[in-house]
């Protein structure tokens, strides 16, 4: 099993829609977790860390479910502008080294 | 800019010829990661300098490659003898120490290699 797994997608949705994704990790001990978001042949940027408490930044909402680990991103009232690859990030207890999921592909139509 | 700077953007070379890239950190960011992503792919951890000193390399990490941190400020990635598989984009990110969000990783804009 892979440490961070998250389907691939595409998801293909249109504008207005809201969509959510899921990434699954298999180290119980995971501390810290991130969404971020990557254009086309750019860097990644950071979106959002995500919290116990689960936490919201406009459209977007992250949460966190420690029991079935897993992290979820909410994208409500989709915009074009939104089209890109989201990954998922987890740090694991007692190390420095993030892992990232493979991303999930996020493409909003007209 | 203040950001992650990473030199050259793009790299050409020959099967078989050694490449060096650069990352320029954020300034006060005493931790310094690299990574190599595919198309397809997320980011692959290879290795993480703090400070100056290299504390954890990848397996990914064969012996054609090798990161140095010299002063704790830039970082070189040189690969010796390149492959073809070698071909990826090359990420550099920085972080500050404590926990979030002053560990929260910045990246650079990569350097594209591709080996021919």
């Amino acid at each position: 099993r892979k440490e961070v797994e998250q389907d691939p997608g595409p998801f293909n949705v249109p504008e207005g829609a809201t969509v959510a994704f899921n990434c699954t990790y298999s180290n119980s001990a995971s501390q810290s977790f991130f969404w971020y978001r990557q254009d086309c042949r750019k860097e990644p940027k950071l979106l959002m860390s995500v919290y116990s408490s689960g936490n919201e930044d406009g459209r977007f909402t992250a949460q966190l479910n420690r029991a079935s680990q897993y992290i979820s991103l909410l994208i409500r009232d989709s915009k074009l502008s939104d089209s890109a690859t989201y990954l998922c990030v987890v740090r694991g207890g007692g190390s420095y080294i993030p892992t990232f999921g493979r991303g999930t592909s996020l493409i909003v139509h007209p | 800019d203040t950001g992650v700077s990473q030199n050259p953007r793009h790299k050409i070379t020959k099967r078989g010829q050694n490449v060096t890239f650069r990352c320029d950190p954020i300034s006060e960011h005493n931790r310094l990661y690299w990574y190599r992503q595919t198309l397809g792919q997320g980011p692959e951890f290879l290795t993480y300098f703090q400070n100056e000193a290299q504390l954890e390399k990848s397996r990914l990490l064969s012996d054609r490659f090798s990161a140095e941190r010299p002063k704790g400020s830039f970082s070189t990635l040189e690969i010796q003898r390149t492959e073809q598989g070698d071909s990826a984009m090359y990420l550099c990110a920085s972080s500050g120490t404590g926990g979030a969000p002053a560990d929260t990783q910045y990246f650079g804009p990569g350097t594209r290699l591709t080996v021919l």
